[in-house]
């Protein structure tokens, strides 16, 4: 079975920083592509960030280019989201997702989710 | 970039009755679009890939169609755990991903 488990949310003042994780099981990490994709209170999904696996290519959503690093570690089956610069409006609840192939192009497994919220 | 526009935005229907959702590009997005269904408080599930596919475990009342810019999610009977949000997603713009705005099915 699958499984993804967030961690790393928490309450952070504006211009702060967060490092959140995402341990994965019952699948071969290595093998899949992998995204984080957030929502804001009340709010609909955003996509933040993807890494593939063939060649480890990352892309950002403008909204948090320059801010946050996505970053993968096989042996751990481990992928990582560090947040720098927050700003109150990237409040919300951060999904970790499992894409079925090389690419991430759609998100079939997802994690229940890490809170973050930035205020002072 | 392309956006995705969901209608409406509230869907009211009694649980055996057909739901109809539309999801529209703002330019084609080929057959590259997927669905999701989110309960509240939980996370989201994938449930039609590539416009017409169903994901692995989705039961056939689901159904997905629709080319280029215009695409819709029918639920061809509503069973009492279909009531939730549903969001579109296109991967046309890749690298560059973007969802719609969601439709909420809710009891009439």
């Amino acid at each position: 079975e699958v499984q993804l488990l967030e961690s790393g949310g928490g309450l952070v003042q504006p211009g702060g920083s967060l490092r959140l994780s995402c341990a994965a099981s019952g699948f071969r990490f290595s093998s899949h592509a992998m995204t984080w994709v957030r929502q804001a209170p009340g709010k609909g999904l955003e996509w933040v960030s993807g890494i593939s696996s063939s060649d480890g290519s990352i892309h950002y959503a403008d909204s948090v280019k320059g801010r946050f690093t996505i970053s993968r570690d096989s042996s751990k089956n481990t992928l990582y989201l560090q947040l720098d610069s927050l700003r109150v409006e990237d409040t919300a609840v951060y999904y970790c997702a499992k894409c079925p192939g090389y690419q991430y192009y759609y998100m079939d497994a997802w994690g229940k989710g890490t809170t973050v919220t930035v205020s002072s | 970039d392309i956006v995705l526009t969901q209608s409406p935005a509230t869907l009211s229907l009694s649980p055996g009755e057909r739901a109809t959702l539309s999801c529209r590009a703002s330019q084609s997005v080929s057959n590259s679009l997927a669905w999701y269904q989110q309960k509240p408080g939980q996370a989201p599930r994938l449930l039609i890939y590539d416009a017409s596919n169903r994901a692995t475990g989705i039961p056939p009342r689901f159904s997905g169609s629709g080319f280029g810019t215009d695409f819709t999610l029918t639920i061809s009977s509503l069973e009492p755990e279909d009531f939730a949000v549903y969001y579109c997603q296109q991967r046309s713009s890749w690298p560059l991903l973007t969802f719609g705005g969601g439709t909420k099915v809710e009891i009439k």
